[in-house]
């Protein structure tokens, strides 16, 4: 049981660069979030998803898009990077009905927009 | 975005003291849960609390849940170098597809 997994671990991008960061959870967990952290700024939620073809907007979603084809993975993309897309990003998943109300979190993806 | 008042933002202790930090809310959640994260990892879940009052331990790490459910603390008794690390409150409520709302952490360093 992996847990949740990011790919990749680092990256970096030349500002108007795309690419997509991959999450996986082998847990059969219904919710999904995608969330960043700056320093200063705690953890901040930018897309989620509540089951398999279904996204919704949280707290920051400009400037990503995100899809959740299959149950397991949650797709997060940047279409044309920005410098302050710089950030730690992190997946989270959460099952319903879990005995305990708690979202499981990956290692994260440092990105760095330059 | 809505955020918790989280405190204090950084401590600096001596191995062996206690540890206190809190976080309130302008508004009531009926799960509060305390994370640690360690430096370039994700947040790990220490503590979860459903009931307003509830004092749950982990170890040496003591947290209780409000009772007007606008609150919690986290006490770590007898620190040890390992409890270095941000650690984060966050509330959520059934109906809001359990998203989370976060405190901006605690960072805490302990002198060995």
């Amino acid at each position: 049981n992996a847990g949740v997994t990011q790919t990749p671990k680092f990256r970096v991008l030349k500002t108007g660069q795309s690419m997509t960061l991959l999450c996986a959870q082998d847990m059969n967990h219904e919710y999904m979030y995608w969330y960043r952290q700056d320093p200063g700024m705690g953890l901040r939620l930018i897309h989620y998803s509540v089951g398999e073809g279904t996204t919704a907007k949280g707290e920051v979603p400009d400037g990503y898009n995100v899809s959740r084809l299959k149950k397991q993975n949650f797709l997060l993309g940047l279409e044309s990077a920005a410098p302050s897309q710089t950030s730690v990003y992190f997946c989270a998943s959460f099952r319903l009905g879990a005995p305990e109300e708690t979202q499981y979190f990956g290692p994260g993806t440092r990105l760095l927009v330059l | 975005g809505q955020q918790l008042n989280q405190s204090p933002q950084s401590m600096f202790i001596q191995e062996g003291e206690d540890v206190s930090m809190n976080c309130t809310s302008s508004s009531i959640f009926n799960t509060w849960l305390w994370y640690k994260q360690d430096p370039g990892e994700g947040p790990v879940l220490l503590i979860a609390l459903y009931k307003a009052g509830e004092l749950t331990s982990n170890g040496r790490l003591t947290a209780q849940f409000g009772i007007t459910r606008k609150d919690s603390f986290l006490n770590i008794s007898a620190s040890i170098p390992s409890d270095v690390g941000i650690y984060f409150c966050a509330g959520t409520n059934a109906g809001n597809n359990r998203k989370l709302i976060w405190g901006l952490g605690t960072s805490l360093a302990v002198n060995p």
